[in-house]
């Protein structure tokens, strides 16, 4: 079982609509999630943090849910530049502290 | 500015010739780590290091060796390259293991 599943999608939405992404992750112990954004073949970058009492970044907004082990992002009022892929990352722990375990990706495609 | 630098950003190269992917980070970050990234596949560890001569395997390190002497340095040496190792690859750094990583802008390599 991987260690972090998402699901591939891709999503196609409108400006203005609101999309959520959800990630479900197999280790327990895990303490720290992030949701990474990739646009087209270049770097991820760091969205933002997910902590346990959730978290809201303008439009942005993530949740951790400890007893089901999913963390979901959702993002408000889209934009066309919010179109890229969503990469969910759960840390490891124990022997493996320090690994970024990677879901393979959510595609969002925001359309005019 | 702070970046995590690698090079060659691209690399054609043929069966079994050696080659040396470099990453270099100037943010004093005491983990590194290098994933490839394939369709279908997400971005998967090959290899990660804690601090300067800790290094360790990720999920695919077949066919691939790193180094850390510099605390800034981290190469990703392919002794042998083979067809299957054709992908994109990215270095990133992180300043502890819980922390949110950066990404350098990616290599892609092809193998031939």
């Amino acid at each position: 079982r991987k260690e972090v599943e998402q699901d591939p999608g891709p999503f196609n939405v409108p400006e203005g609509a609101t999309v959520a992404f959800n990630c479900t992750y197999s280790n327990s112990a895990s303490q720290s999630f992030f949701w990474y954004r990739q646009d087209c073949r270049k770097e991820p970058k760091l969205l933002m943090s997910v902590y346990s009492s959730g978290n809201e970044d303008g439009r942005f907004t993530a949740q951790l849910n400890r007893a089901s082990q999913y963390i979901s992002l959702l993002i408000r009022d889209s934009k066309l530049s919010d179109s890229a892929t969503y990469l969910c990352v759960v840390i490891g722990r124990g022997s493996t502290l320090g690994r970024l375990y990677f879901g393979r990706g959510t595609q969002l495609t925001v359309w005019p | 500015e702070a970046q995590v630098t690698q090079n060659p950003r691209y690399l054609i190269t043929v069966t079994g010739k050696k080659l040396t992917v470099t990453c270099s980070q100037n943010m004093n970050h005491e983990y590194m780590s290098w994933y490839r990234q394939d369709p279908g596949l997400g971005l998967r560890q090959i290899y990660y290091s804690m601090n300067v001569e800790v290094t360790d395997k990720g999920d695919v390190p077949e066919g691939y060796k790193v180094s850390r002497k510099e605390k800034r340095n981290f190469p990703l040496i392919l002794e042998s390259p083979s067809p299957n190792q054709t992908s994109l690859y990215f270095c990133a750094s992180s300043f502890g293991p819980m922390g949110d990583a950066f990404f350098g802008q990616g290599t892609r390599l092809t193998v031939v």
